[in-house]
């Protein structure tokens, strides 16, 4: 399978404790974007990153959030501290430096906070 | 603010039916207006997708209608299969500060074929 792949699928944590997700983009996919998808919403942007390089960051990350792609291959999205409100479905997606308009997603992670 | 609205929610068809879901945006700077259809347990699939300067556009038995004085655009399904029931998004790109395609997502609709 070559698409993008997310670790891992499911992620139950107590308050308080940090968590890191892992994403592979397809390999050529120099783009990778993390976004979150709370219950009956669509996802929303996170942070972009071009090879090694965070480019753009949401709002959204507050400075409990940080993701990294240390050598522009995969990610990860850490959030230290987490709250309830952190209960989601964090989702990957990753596409071609020349077309970052057909973005391929991720299974997600699906984080719940207890 | 949300930036794509969505509706309805959840639609019930019957098999052999047409779905039709609307969006609608507000900031004209919006370039590319994709579909995207999720399975449970699954990320979103790009469905279909639209540029501004066209109208509509048909990819086997899913169209999209595009009005740009509006601001709206719309999916139809037509013949519609149990196999086409998921969640549906629409989106809306702009570009974003580090020059790639930032998404807004509308809020999604859920779609349920009865065979």
């Amino acid at each position: 399978d070559t698409g993008v792949s997310q670790n891992p699928r499911h992620k139950i944590t107590k308050r308080g404790q940090n968590v890191t997700f892992r994403c592979d983009p397809i390999s050529e996919h120099n783009r990778l974007y993390w976004y979150r998808q709370t219950l009956g919403q669509g996802p929303e942007f996170l942070t972009y990153f071009q090879n090694e390089a965070q480019l753009e960051k949401s709002r959204l990350l507050s400075d409990r959030f940080s993701a990294e792609r240390p050598k522009g291959s995969f990610s990860t999205l850490e959030i230290q501290r987490t709250e309830q409100g952190d209960s989601a479905m964090y989702l990957c997606a990753s596409s071609l430096l020349a077309d970052s308009y057909e973005q391929y997603f991720g299974p997600g992670t699906r984080l719940t906070v207890t | 603010q949300q930036q794509v609205k969505q509706s309805p929610q959840s639609l019930i068809v019957q098999k052999g039916g047409i779905s039709i879901i609307n969006c609608a945006y507000e900031n004209t700077a919006f370039d590319y207006f994709p579909w995207y259809q999720q399975f449970p347990g699954k990320g979103p699939a790009l469905l279909i997708a639209i540029r501004p300067d066209v109208s509509e556009k048909k990819e086997g038995r899913f169209t999209i209608s595009f009005n740009k004085s509006a601001k709206q655009f719309s999916l139809h399904i037509m013949d519609s299969q149990p196999g086409d029931s998921a969640t549906y998004f629409c989106a809306a790109s702009i570009r974003g500060r580090g020059n790639f395609n930032k998404f807004y997502f509308g809020s999604g609709t859920k779609l349920n074929v009865k065979p």
